[in-house]
């Protein structure tokens, strides 16, 4: 089967760097996404890494190490309307078009 | 406007009654998908439809019913619910035939089982 861990909560301030953290278990590992959702939106898709290393998109940056099967979410930054719930996704096994999701990570941004 | 919409946004049934939840993609998307969000639990698969194959997640219950008449229209048919079928339930499509990680997700239609 698979899964995927991260943390429930995390708090951080407006203008700082927070990381979310994803371990994962899986048979095949074809690549990592994140996704991010605001209360009563829709999940909204941020990064994938299929390969090693760290990829930046504009405040938004995700790393990836497939030998400790691990990555992160890196914010930088940070903005009030950044509150949200960040989602770690892998490819499912049983059908790999679709997504296996964690449990998701709330961020609180205070002022 | 992330280019799938469900509808009803909102709907309330009692254990009884028979509804549809419907989905529309505008994206021109060959690959749609059923999710259900429950309160602190994964996001979890229920459906998939694509051109090649339906992959159904074999702990569905058979009171949740899915129909998939041309790849941009999806509904999920509801009938005897039980009030742990209360939930948010996610629309999601996607194109291609290898997984890039990206689905585009509705906002949502939330269920209340009474």
């Amino acid at each position: 089967g698979q899964s995927l861990e991260q943390p429930s909560e995390v708090t951080a301030v407006e203008g700082a760097i927070v990381q979310i953290n994803c371990t994962y278990q899986t048979s095949g590992f074809y690549g990592l996404s994140w996704y991010q959702q605001h209360d009563g939106g829709a999940p909204t898709f941020l990064s994938y890494n299929a390969l090693d290393g760290l990829e930046e998109t504009g405040r938004f940056s995700s790393f990836l190490s497939r030998s400790d099967s691990y990555g992160y979410l890196l914010l930088q930054e940070l903005q009030m309307k950044d509150s949200a719930s960040y989602f770690c996704a892998l490819p499912s096994a049983g059908g790999r078009r679709a997504l296996t999701f964690g449990s998701g990570t709330r961020l609180q941004v205070q002022p | 406007e992330t280019g799938v919409t469900q509808t009803p946004r909102h709907l309330v049934m009692g254990m009884t009654n028979k509804k549809s939840l419907k989905c529309e993609q505008h994206l021109g998307h060959n690959a749609m998908y059923w999710y259900k969000q429950s309160a602190k639990k994964p996001l979890e698969l229920m459906f998939v439809y694509s051109l090649e194959e339906r992959v159904e997640n074999n702990s569905v219950p058979s009171r949740f019913s899915p129909e998939c008449p041309n790849s941009s229209h999806l509904f999920l048919h509801l009938h005897t619910l039980q009030p742990e079928d209360s939930a948010l339930y996610l629309c999601a499509s996607s194109q291609g035939t290898r997984n890039t990680g990206e689905l585009f997700f509705g906002e949502g239609s939330r269920l209340t089982v009474l």
